[in-house]
């Protein structure tokens, strides 16, 4: 099966500079590539995700990258904010949108915006 | 809410105890999902349902058991679990995999078992 390794596990940053997230995966079948956030207490929400047709999307300061003959997509969050930190899971699915066959996730990275 | 409903939001159980937990969502979806997620792990799929059948059962021990009556609705019946089962259960869900519309997940507020 998928196996979705997320490096680093604790990233810490001074607000206002970027972060990096870095994920890879092993089935070159998969064609899906959700970024969930997770803040403390709170249920994991999907922020930006991208399918194996394009290699960058970008929605205002995030934005994610897919090397697919590498097989490793990364998420790269600008100008960062308080706010942004939370846990960030990246995750791979061979499914159309992710629908029906299941998400793999990778362990999740603790981002930590210094003020 | 996103429309996306788990109840209860906490469960504390014996290890003899007998208990259900349920979602519903709201959405349309076909598909929905079971995850586990435990503290220093990934969330770990469990159950897949689409169309109401299960499409994927991630070796899960046979002391957790999924029901999905509708695509609307849940659930996962618990029964002689252990301690290590002890986490925050997730439920999602999804259109199905024929949708071309990219809608990833959509997760409830999970359900935080402890099991004593």
């Amino acid at each position: 099966g998928e196996n979705v390794e997320q490096h680093p596990s604790t990233l810490s940053v001074q607000e206002g500079d970027s972060a990096v997230i870095k994920c890879t995966y092993s089935d070159s079948a998969s064609n899906y590539f959700p970024w969930y956030k997770q803040e403390l207490g709170k249920r994991p929400q999907l922020i930006i995700d991208i399918r194996s047709n394009v290699g960058e999307k970008k929605d205002q300061r995030i934005a994610v990258t897919l090397n697919k003959t590498a097989k490793h997509f990364s998420l790269h969050i600008t100008e960062t904010q308080p706010e942004d930190s939370a846990v960030y899971f990246c995750a791979a699915s061979t499914g159309l949108g992710g629908g029906a066959d299941g998400l793999t996730f990778g362990k999740g990275t603790h981002l930590i915006i210094q003020p | 809410e996103t429309g996306v409903t788990q109840t209860p939001r906490h469960l504390v159980m014996g290890m003899t105890n007998k208990k259900s937990l349920k979602c519903e969502q709201h959405l349309g979806h076909n598909a929905m999902y079971w995850y586990k997620q435990s503290a220093k792990k990934p969330l770990e799929l469990m159950f897949v349902y689409n169309f109401k059948e299960q499409t994927e059962n991630n070796s899960v021990p046979s002391r957790f058991s999924p029901e999905c009556p509708n695509s609307s609705h849940l659930f996962l019946h618990l029964h002689t679990l252990q301690p290590e089962d002890s986490a925050l259960y997730l439920c999602a869900s999804s259109q199905d995999r024929r949708s071309t519309t990219v809608y990833g997940y959509t997760f409830g507020s999970g359900t935080r078992l402890t099991v004593v």
